[in-house]
């Protein structure tokens, strides 16, 4: 079966600081892959996909980068948090004829 | 441009009636539907799924209607209980990425 891991689980980082949110897909292969961030009181945001090794797709200008080093791992980035990076984010995946969106546990990031 | 729009934050309902979730989307082009429930803290799980070819679906207690000419859809929970409480999203699926609602926060009151 596929399992999706996420970590950490909740993060406070300083403004200015780095940040690396890292994903895994385990029992599939070639999914496609996304980040979404859940800001407090507001819907799911997304923010990049990927279809393949390589491949970012950014949906909305931001502090904020993605990268896919390997086939089923997701990196969510940036070298200068700011204050409004703080949320929920999500990892997701699915397959690429499929409708289904499944997704990790998430990430709490405060940003201080 | 895709997007989705749950215009009503919350919904209050008694445990064991009707609960009834909007959402309206402007894409026109073929689409798939689907609902998320999402508790705090947690990833969303998945709940049921309309392909715009259909005009309803239904899994248990869980029912969605599409609306094509309104370009509306909803979900029906009968009957509601407490365990569902939570945030549920609507979510348009084109073109490999799914957009999601703003949310709607359901509390079935006991």
């Amino acid at each position: 079966s596929q399992t999706i891991h996420q970590w950490p689980a909740t993060l406070v980082q300083p403004v200015g600081s780095p940040l690396s949110l890292e994903c895994t897909v385990e029992g599939t292969s070639n999914p496609n892959l996304y980040w979404y961030r859940q800001a407090a009181g507001r819907g799911l945001q997304l923010l990049f996909y990927s279809v393949g090794i390589g491949q970012i797709s950014s949906e909305v200008p931001q502090n904020l980068s993605a990268s896919r080093p390997q086939d089923r791992q997701f990196i969510l980035s940036s070298k200068k948090l700011l204050l409004s990076d703080s949320g929920f984010y999500l990892c997701a995946w699915k397959k690429r004829r499929e409708g289904e969106l499944f997704f990790g546990s998430g990430t709490q990031l405060s940003v201080l | 441009d895709q997007q989705v729009k749950q215009n009503s934050p919350s919904l209050s309902v008694q445990e064991g009636r009707i609960s009834i979730l909007n959402c309206d989307y402007t894409n026109s082009m073929f689409d798939y539907f689907l609902w998320y429930k999402k508790y705090p803290a947690e990833g969303p799980t998945f709940l049921i799924s309309i392909s715009s070819i259909k005009d309803k679906n239904e899994d248990g207690r869980f029912t969605v209607f599409l609306n094509k000419s309104a370009k509306h859809l909803s979900l029906h929970i009968v009957p509601s209980q407490p365990g569902d409480s939570a945030v549920y999203f609507c979510a348009d699926s084109n073109t490999g990425k799914l957009i999601f609602g703003q949310g709607t926060t359901l509390q079935v009151k006991p």
